[in-house]
Parts: C-alpha cells; sequence; structure tokens
C-alpha cells in the first residue's frame, strides 16, 4: 500500500537533546512538508520542500532543521534550540500538478522529559 | 496575511443528526477551500474541496459551498454516523505573492463527537 509513514509514534526529548522525526513515502510525491499541531490550533508550517536536495523555512522554522536526500525520505530535527518541542508533529506530500491536495503520515507525539 | 477561523468546539451530536461546522476566511486574491478530516489516532485527510466561488465540494454526505460574498465554507451533512466523529480543519490555499509550493492556511480544527 502507498502512503506516508512516520516514526516513531511517541518520542521523548530531555533537555538539551537533538532528536529526529523520520518521514517516509513511497507514493513518488515531489514535495514534502512538515507541520506542528498544537492543542486548539491549526497546523503550522514548519519547513517544506518541492524537490530533492532543497527545502524552504516555513512560518515556525526556527528550532528545527530538514534535510532532503532521497526523495522518499524528509526527516525532521528538533533542536536543543527548540525550547517548547511537545507537540503534535505531522508529515504531508504532494505531487507537482495538486501541491494543496496534501497527503498526511499519522503523526509523531513528541514530549519533553 | 491569510486566515482561517473555525467555529468553537466541541460539537456532540447524536447519530442522525444534521451538522453544520462555520468556517469564514480572509485572503488575498482568489483561494482555492478545503476541509480536512483527522480521524482518532491518524493523520488528516482530505474530505473535500472547492476552487473558485460558488463551487459546492462533496463527499461521504458532507457538503461545503464556497461562497465568496459572505467568505464562508460551511461544512455541511444531514445525517451524521458515530463514525464520522473526528476533527476537522478548514483550509485555504492562495496564490498571493505568487507561492505555488502548496501552502496551507488551517483553521484551528472543530472536534465533532457523535453518540448513538
Amino acid at each position: 500500500d502507498g502512503g506516508i509513514t512516520q516514526s516513531p509514534k511517541y518520542l521523548f526529548r530531555k533537555e538539551g537533546q537533538n532528536v529526529t522525526l523520520s518521514c517516509e513515502q513511497n507514493l513518488n510525491h515531489d514535495a514534502m512538508y512538515w507541520y506542528r499541531q498544537d492543542p486548539g490550533q491549526g497546523l503550522r508550517l514548519i519547513y517544506y520542500s518541492q524537490i530533492v536536495n532543497d527545502f524552504q523555512k516555513g512560518d515556525i522554522a526556527e528550532g528545527y532543521s530538514v534535510s532532503r536526500e532521497k526523495k522518499e525520505s524528509f526527516p525532521l530535527t528538533v533542536t536543543s534550540a527548540q525550547k517548547n518541542p511537545t507537540a503534535f508533529y505531522l508529515c504531508a506530500s504532494s505531487i507537482e500538478g495538486a501541491k494543496h491536495i496534501q497527503y498526511f503520515g499519522a503523526g509523531t507525539r513528541l514530549s519533553v522529559l | 496575511g491569510d486566515s482561517v477561523t473555525q467555529m468553537e468546539g466541541p460539537v456532540t451530536l447524536s447519530e442522525e443528526a444534521f451538522l453544520t461546522i462555520n468556517c469564514t476566511y480572509t485572503a488575498t486574491g482568489y483561494p482555492s477551500l478545503f476541509w480536512y478530516v483527522q480521524y482518532p489516532g491518524e493523520g488528516l485527510q482530505l474530505l473535500l474541496k472547492a476552487t473558485k466561488a460558488d463551487d459546492k465540494g462533496s463527499n461521504k454526505g458532507f457538503e461545503a459551498t464556497y461562497r465568496k460574498e459572505t467568505t464562508s465554507f460551511h461544512l455541511e451533512k444531514g445525517s451524521v454516523q458515530v463514525s464520522d466523529s473526528a476533527v476537522y480543519f478548514c483550509a485555504l490555499s492562495s496564490n498571493a505573492g505568487g507561492t505555488s509550493y502548496g501552502k496551507l492556511t488551517f483553521g484551528q480544527g472543530t472536534i465533532l463527537t457523535v453518540h448513538p
């Protein structure tokens, strides 16, 4: 089955630690996105990538980093500079001709110990 | 900038009741409008969309009409089921400023719970 796989489902971060969230898609989509979801708020865009080896900051990129070395993979690193990392993180992808129709993974819930 | 405002939740209904979730937006240009649904423990799925004024999007018994005069895109369903319990997000996509990367602006989400 084609889709987007995010792992792990739950993740805990200690103070001063960087953690990496995985996002893999087998939909052959060019564009990929990372969103942050907080209770009572909509999704906010962290980073996006339209093509391999290229990515752009979204609305709330500070404290996060990404890479796009393969078309299928778009990992997100939550760095120690992100002072409020507790949230639900969603990865999405879309095709070139319909970028606004995005397919989402099941998400990773990150908590701080 | 672009923004989307949804009615406050949560919304609790009995099975077979009529559903309306209000959504209004602010955007430059002529945005496309979407409703996404998030079932418990899952990511978001596109429920329906409308790309121009007076378009009606529909899917799985849900409908929404793009009303430019009132800048609204309210979600409706005539008879809800327990399986419709989820979080519903209204979203827009605007090409203002030449953005072409698929930027979506989401509302805060409305939790719907349907009881038998």
